[in-house]
């Protein structure tokens, strides 16, 4: 079956290059979370959205990170003039109903590498 | 605030050994969902449980068993007869209802616990 998915897999980037990464939640699903994994460190919360509404983005670390989800299905998270902190694997997560009371299933992560 | 804390960072252990992997949450609100997440190296997470905080049966699902007792605010995860693919990092995880407002749901993870199984 389909699960969700992320690309690309890997990104290598030079520091203030701007990058965009994408991912397709599982068919119907309501609910679409982004978190970043720094190296040896559990997932950190960044944006959520129902349907095509943003309604957290308090997650996010700077306002070069931007999120959007237009049609309510695929997402799209920016980081613009990246920098090196900004290395990480970037998850995304869909459930069914409100994630809070459905469970969240994750796509594989992109990898990104800013050098 | 809500945290969960798993202070056990690596375990190893020798297959057929059972484990343990603890899991202690904060949260302030009365309704709140915990979850376990498996994470090999290939990088997935893959969903193992979900519990919400008004059941608190234990659960066993073949080798896997959880304990969730509230008055201790823990939820821990035990494999009994361990095998070497149960290598991963095991992440327990919490949402909270938004009872108190600011939650959508949003995942806190724990900082993981690597297990490494050798055969």
């Amino acid at each position: 079956g389909a699960g969700v998915s992320q690309s690309p897999r890997y990104k290598v980037a030079k520091r203030g290059q701007d990058v965009a990464l994408r991912c397709d939640p599982i068919s119907g699903h309501v609910s679409l979370f982004w978190y970043q994994q720094a190296l040896g460190q559990g997932p950190e919360f960044l944006t959520y959205f129902q349907n095509e509404a943003q309604l957290d983005k308090s997650g996010l670390p700077s306002d070069r990170f931007f999120a959007e989800r237009p049609e309510g299905s695929v997402s799209t998270l920016k980081i613009q003039r990246t920098q090196q902190e900004d290395s990480a694997v970037y998850l995304c997560a869909s459930s069914r109903d409100r994630g809070g009371r459905d469970t969240q299933y994750f796509g594989p992560g992109t990898r990104l590498t800013v050098l | 605030a809500q945290k969960v804390t798993q202070a056990q960072t690596e375990i190893s252990v020798v297959e057929k050994e059972d484990v343990t992997l603890d899991c202690v949450y904060e949260t302030r609100d009365t309704t709140y969902y915990l979850f376990w997440y498996k994470q090999p190296p290939s990088g997935e997470l893959v969903f193992l449980i979900r519990r919400n905080s008004f059941d608190e049966q234990n659960e066993i699902s073949g080798r896997y068993s959880w304990n969730f007792q509230k008055s201790t605010s823990s939820f821990n995860f035990t494999i009994t007869a361990s095998q070497v693919v149960d290598s991963a990092v095991y992440f327990c995880a919490l949402s909270e209802a938004g009872n108190y407002g600011g939650s959508q749901g949003n995942l806190i993870f724990g900082k993981g616990t690597k297990l490494s199984v050798k055969p």
